[in-house]
């Protein structure tokens, strides 16, 4: 298996617009996780999916941030309009429902936003 | 609110010699802790895990001790090597809401040869 797919790995955006950050998790996973890693706050959860629909999306830290999972085998985290303060590196993970509980992170993406 | 704290930030440990950090969490609904470590550039990998019903777990060089009264568990990396150079996190999670892992700060360990 390839594990979790993250891309862009890295992008750099002007404050005002729009940015998309996809993940591709592990076939057969159930879970998905978006997390965000800055040197202030570490490592944060975002928002995840269970099946496909979203359960706890109390880490979205504001209205301009979204994130949709239109099917088991890819999701998006979009910033709208992006500011400075998002820059960070963000990961998806993800893990099964039933047996181990590990959670298998991406690479990441590494966001600038100038 | 900070639920889980971890320290030292950072140490510096001789080949050979062993690292320990700490975790301290609040909330006793936590029923999984595992440990990540996370190499530059990359993501978090778990590294080792326990839960609240065992003191103590051991893989390799890579031992928890784990104090469900005292709400703390720690990580001891035996015998450290210069590739166990990286930054280790806590964690802890509840099963019941999904196992969304709740992270400490994070511990830059550095390991000179």
């Amino acid at each position: 298996d390839a594990g979790v797919i993250q891309s862009p790995r890295h992008e750099v955006t002007e404050m005002g617009q729009e940015v998309t950050l996809r993940c591709k998790p592990i076939s057969g996973h159930d879970y998905l996780f978006w997390y965000r890693q800055t040197m202030m706050r570490g490592l944060e959860l975002l928002i995840y999916f269970n099946n496909n629909v979203p359960i706890d999306d109390s880490g979205m830290p504001e209205d301009r941030f979204s994130a949709k999972m239109p099917n088991a085998s890819f999701s998006t985290l979009k910033i709208q309009p992006s500011e400075p303060r998002d820059s960070a590196v963000y990961f998806c993970a993800s893990r099964k429902d039933r047996g181990p509980s590990e959670q298998f992170f991406g690479p990441g993406t590494r966001l600038t936003v100038l | 609110q900070q639920q889980v704290k971890q320290s030292p930030q950072s140490l510096i440990v001789q080949k050979g010699g062993i690292s320990i950090i700490n975790c301290a969490y609040e909330n006793t609904a936590f029923d999984y802790f595992p440990w990540y470590q996370q190499f530059p550039g990359k993501g978090p990998a778990l590294l080792i895990a326990i839960r609240p019903d065992v003191s103590e777990k051991k893989e390799g060089r890579f031992t928890i001790s784990f104090n469900k009264s005292a709400k703390q568990f720690s990580l001891h990396i035996m015998d450290s090597q210069p590739g166990d150079s990286a930054t280790y996190f806590c964690a802890a999670s509840i099963k019941a809401a999904g196992n969304k892992l709740t992270f400490g700060g994070g511990t830059r360990v550095l390991v000179k040869p």
